[in-house]
C-alpha cells in the first residue's frame, strides 16, 4: 500500500524559499504522476503542480513564477520550491498522486498527510 | 480555467436522512469520445487529508460505502449521501479533472441538524 510523507521547515521567513520533500513508500515513484496541493487555514484546495519522473513539470498559473518541482528516483522522493514566500503562501501542504485505472487526468486518490507551513519574520 | 462551484457552501442534515450537495462547472467536463465526466468528489474531516470517494462523476472508489453516489453530466454534477451517518460530518469538494489546473469547487460543510 503506497504512502506518502511530506517533510520540511514549519516556518518559512518572508522572501525566502520554502522546501519541502515527499517521500513515496510502498511502490516506485517512477509509474506515477506526483502532485503538490496546498490548504490554507480555513479555506479550500489548491492545487500547485505536477511532475513525472523524466519529464517536465506542470505548475498552476497563479504560481508558475515561483514554483520550481523535481523528482530523486533513486531515493524515491519528490520536491517542491516555492521562492519569494509571503504570509499568503501559509497553508498546509499535500503531495498526492495521480489515479491511475485509466483515469487520464489529475484525480488524487493517494494523499500525504500534510505539512503546516508558516511564513513568518 | 474550468471553475468549480458547489452548493451549499453548509448543510445540515438529520441522521438517517439524505444529504444532496451539487456541484457546478463552468465547461462541460463531458469527454465525447469516452462518453466519461471528469469530476471527482472527496472528503475531508478535521485535520484530516481530502479522501477521493467518487470520480468519473459516479464512480466510488474502492472502499467507499454505497451510501455515498454520484451522478450529473455535462455542467451539473450531484453528491448523495442516502442516509447520513455521523461519521460523514466533513468538508466535501468537488474537483475537474478535465483540463490543467485540476481546480476545487470551494467545499459544503455537511453537518448533523
Amino acid at each position: 500500500q503506497v504512502q506518502l510523507q511530506e517533510s520540511g521547515p514549519g516556518v518559512v521567513k518572508p522572501a525566502e524559499t520554502l522546501s519541502l520533500t515527499c517521500t513515496v513508500s510502498g511502490d516506485s515513484i517512477s509509474s506515477y504522476y506526483w502532485s503538490w496541493i496546498r490548504q490554507a487555514a480555513g479555506k479550500g484546495l489548491e492545487w500547485v503542480g505536477r511532475i513525472y519522473p523524466g519529464s517536465s513539470a506542470i505548475y498552476s498559473p497563479s504560481l508558475k513564477s515561483r514554483v520550481t518541482m523535481s523528482v530523486d528516483t533513486p531515493k524515491n522522493q519528490f520536491s517542491l520550491r516555492l521562492t519569494s514566500v509571503t504570509a499568503a503562501d501559509t497553508a498546509v501542504y499535500y503531495c498526492a498522486r495521480r489515479m491511475v485505472r485509466g483515469v487520464n487526468g489529475d484525480a488524487f486518490d493517494v494523499w500525504g498527510q500534510g505539512t503546516m507551513v508558516t511564513v513568518s519574520p | 480555467d474550468i471553475v468549480m462551484t458547489q452548493s451549499p457552501d453548509s448543510l445540515a442534515v438529520s441522521l438517517g436522512e439524505r444529504a444532496t450537495i451539487n456541484c457546478r462547472s463552468s465547461q462541460s467536463l463531458l469527454y465525447s469520445p469516452n462518453n466519461k465526466n471528469y469530476v471527482a468528489w472527496y472528503q475531508q474531516k478535521p485535520r484530516q487529508p481530502p479522501k477521493l470517494l467518487i470520480y468519473w462523476a459516479s464512480i466510488r472508489e474502492f472502499g467507499v460505502p454505497d451510501r455515498f453516489s454520484g451522478s450529473g453530466s455535462g455542467t451539473d454534477f450531484t453528491l448523495t449521501i442516502s442516509s447520513l451517518q455521523a461519521e460523514d460530518v466533513a468538508v466535501y469538494y468537488c474537483q475537474q479533472f478535465y483540463s490543467s489546473p485540476p481546480l476545487f469547487g470551494q467545499g459544503t460543510k455537511l453537518e448533523i441538524k
